[in-house]
């Protein structure tokens, strides 16, 4: 089947010890993003790729870096983590435009002690 | 600032009757409305949508209505199923403009036997 895929599901990082989150897709999609879920808050945007163009959200911390080095994978850098990132990460992908649906991989839930 | 807003945080509906999930938009340069739908450690997954030239989009037990006068859309599903219970973001977007859509905080929604 098609689909997004995150790993790991579950990650536990100290504070300030850089970490890596990664998505794969294989639907072939031109469109990745990444989204920060906090506990009964929205998604919120962090940034997009459609294909090799990044776009950031005006309001993402530097801390968040993101790199897409094929159309298949996407990855999210958060250089020195705080307690104020630990959130669930979502990744999805869509074939761009803001018409057509956006799938969503099941995210990584990011915990930083 | 909030732009899509959903001021119920949890519904509670008995199984067989209609839920409707409420949601209240600011932007009004919007022109795109879909529900989201997502279960516990799964990605939100898209259940319905409707462009701003239509005031109501029907899919089965699923019926999104908008008013744009009152910047506010519903989502009606009738009858209500067990299976319904979840959670369900309603987003928006510049269509015509942009590849992001801007999601709300979510509705908790309980089917009760």
């Amino acid at each position: 089947d098609a689909m997004v895929i995150q790993n790991p599901r579950y990650q536990v990082t100290q504070f300030g010890k850089p970490v890596t989150l990664s998505c794969s897709q294989t639907l072939n999609h031109n469109v990745m993003y990444w989204y920060q879920q906090k506990s009964s808050q929205a998604p919120k945007l962090l940034f997009h790729y459609y294909d090799k163009d990044f776009n950031n959200e005006a309001d993402t911390p530097d801390n968040f870096q993101s790199r897409r080095p094929n159309t298949s994978f996407c990855f999210l850098d958060i250089r020195s983590p705080g307690l104020g990132d630990a959130a669930m990460y979502l990744c999805a992908t869509s074939t761009g435009g803001a018409y057509n649906e956006q799938f969503f991989g099941p995210g990584t839930r990011l915990t930083v002690l | 600032d909030q732009q899509v807003k959903q001021n119920s945080p949890s519904l509670s509906v008995q199984e067989g009757r209609i839920s409707i999930l409420n949601c209240d938009y600011t932007n009004s340069m919007f022109d795109y409305f879909l529900w989201y739908k997502k279960y516990p450690a799964e990605g939100p997954t898209f259940l319905i949508s409707i462009s701003s030239i239509k005031d109501k989009n029907e899919d089965g037990r699923f019926t999104v209505f908008l008013n744009k006068s009152a910047k506010h859309l519903s989502l009606h599903i009738v009858p209500s199923q067990p299976g319904d219970s979840a959670v369900y973001f309603c987003a928006a977007s510049e269509g015509n403009r942009d590849d992001k859509i801007i999601f709300g905080k979510g509705t908790r929604l309980h089917i009760l036997p």
